[in-house]
């Protein structure tokens, strides 16, 4: 079957935009994360999806990130007014459960680019 | 908070040899999962091998093997017969196992960059 898709592949976009991040899990897939790649650095936890509800908004960075998931499948990762320090890879993951036994499937990402 | 430690930025290997990523952790947990996961060029995350906490026999897949010293919180991975394929960033990650219903993420290090050469 598919795998996690997302799209753009690539955004550019000016600062001070608003842009819209989309994330496609696979089938079935209950769980859902968000993650952010910055340059040289590691991944960074974002923000996860149990179903439509978002227990976890720990690690969105600022109130200017937002996300939502409808019918328990595509999630859409908001980033209002942006600035040059979002500019990142953005990751989506998706599993059969939140359990901790559950492998996270990742999607190729989203580049960010803010000028 | 649990950390993740990678500590080689890049490595470099011959094609056919073996190499050694290492990476260590801190947590005051006692059952968790510890992740290598490899991200070519495409950037698409890919899980190498898994280790859970409570298990004493080190992981294999293939050609991927780790070596998991729990008392020393460490966790490298070792690369035999080395292929051009393998040239990627490698990530080690760790995951609590406490299903605490909100907290299920994974932690990543900073990764290593591998490069293969012919």
């Amino acid at each position: 079957g598919a795998g996690v898709s997302q799209s753009p592949s690539n955004k550019v976009t000016e600062k001070g935009k608003d842009v819209e991040l989309r994330c496609d899990p696979i089938s079935g897939h209950t769980a859902l994360y968000w993650y952010r790649q910055s340059l040289g650095q590691g991944l960074e936890f974002l923000i996860y999806f149990q179903g439509n509800s978002a227990p976890d908004k720990s690690g969105l960075p600022s109130d200017r990130f937002s996300a939502e998931r409808t019918g328990g499948s595509v999630s859409t990762l908001t980033i209002q007014r942006t600035q040059q320090e979002d500019s990142a890879v953005y990751l989506c993951a998706s599993s059969l459960s939140s359990s901790p036994g559950y492998e996270q499937y990742f999607g190729p990402g989203t580049r960010l680019t803010v000028t | 908070a649990q950390t993740v430690t990678q500590s080689q930025p890049e490595m470099s290997v011959q094609e056919a040899e073996t190499v050694t990523l290492s990476c260590t952790y801190d947590t005051s947990e006692s059952d968790y999962y510890l992740f290598w996961y490899k991200q070519p060029p495409s950037r698409q995350m890919i899980l190498v091998i898994r280790q859970e906490a409570y298990k004493q026999q080190n992981a294999t897949e293939n050609r991927f093997s780790v070596n998991f010293q729990k008392a020393a919180k460490s966790f490298s991975l070792k690369i035999s017969d080395s292929q051009l394929g393998d040239a990627a960033m490698y990530f080690c990650a760790y995951r609590s196992q406490l299903d605490r219903g909100s907290q299920g993420n994974l932690i990543f290090g900073k990764g290593t960059k591998l490069s293969v050469k012919p």
